[in-house]
């Protein structure tokens, strides 16, 4: 069974870039959160995707938007980059209405924003 | 405003001997809660989880406390192992019931158990 995978790992961008992550959810999961976790900081919900829908979203301005795909993996898409939204974002997969317990984490993309 | 709070940033145990992460919530609509491990490098592991319709629950060397009137919880780690060095983070999120569940953390509490 393969876990949840991010890429690219690392990211370097300059202010006011546009930037797009990639998650591919573990096997049999149709949810994807996406969380941003700053230094020093717990990671914060930005939104989530289930059955290609958003399905709640975080106190985030629009500038970060998402899609997923009908695999299920799913994407962060990031416009007008700021500095502060240099952080560890990671995304969590689970299976519908399996319980809170049931998201499982990938490794996270680090992105810098110079 | 922070609605999960992790007051010790940091948390120094000899090996064998017991652990005590604590966490304080603000949030009346939270309901369940849950314990995850960060190792670097890696993402969050969950670890345990408690709902609010209990006091306790226990796998195996975790057990996590949890205190509805105080708005408090604790995970218990009996002994800490050297492996058990990491982040712990307290998350907790309205039970719905559905599919829809966003976690909120705290900011972490760094464990170190010594050999």
């Amino acid at each position: 069974e393969t876990g949840v995978t991010q890429s690219p790992t690392h990211l370097i961008k300059t202010r006011g870039q546009q930037v797009t992550l990639r998650c591919s959810s573990q096997s049999g999961h149709n949810t994807v959160s996406w969380y941003q976790q700053a230094l020093g900081q717990g990671p914060q919900f930005i939104f989530q995707y289930y059955r290609e829908e958003e399905n709640g979203r975080g106190n985030f301005p629009p500038r970060f938007s998402g899609l997923q795909f009908p695999n299920y993996s799913s994407e962060l898409n990031v416009n007008a980059l700021e500095l502060d939204d240099s952080a560890l974002y990671l995304c969590a997969s689970s299976q519908g209405a399996s319980g809170p317990q049931a998201q499982y984490f990938g490794p996270g993309t680090r992105l810098l924003v110079l | 405003d922070q609605q999960v709070k992790q007051n010790s940033p940091s948390l120094s145990v000899q090996e064998g001997r017991i652990s005590i992460l604590n966490c304080d919530y603000t949030n009346s609509m939270f309901d369940y809660f849950l314990w995850y491990k960060k190792y670097p490098a890696e993402g969050p592991t969950f670890l345990i989880s408690i709902s609010s319709i209990k006091d306790k629950n226990e796998d195996g060397r975790f057990t996590v406390f949890l205190n509805k009137s105080a708005k408090h919880l604790s995970l218990h780690i009996v002994p800490s192992q050297p492996g058990d060095s990491a982040v712990y983070f307290c998350a907790a999120t309205p039970n719905s019931g559905g599919s829809n569940y966003k976690l909120t953390f705290g900011k972490g509490t760094l464990l170190t158990v010594n050999p």
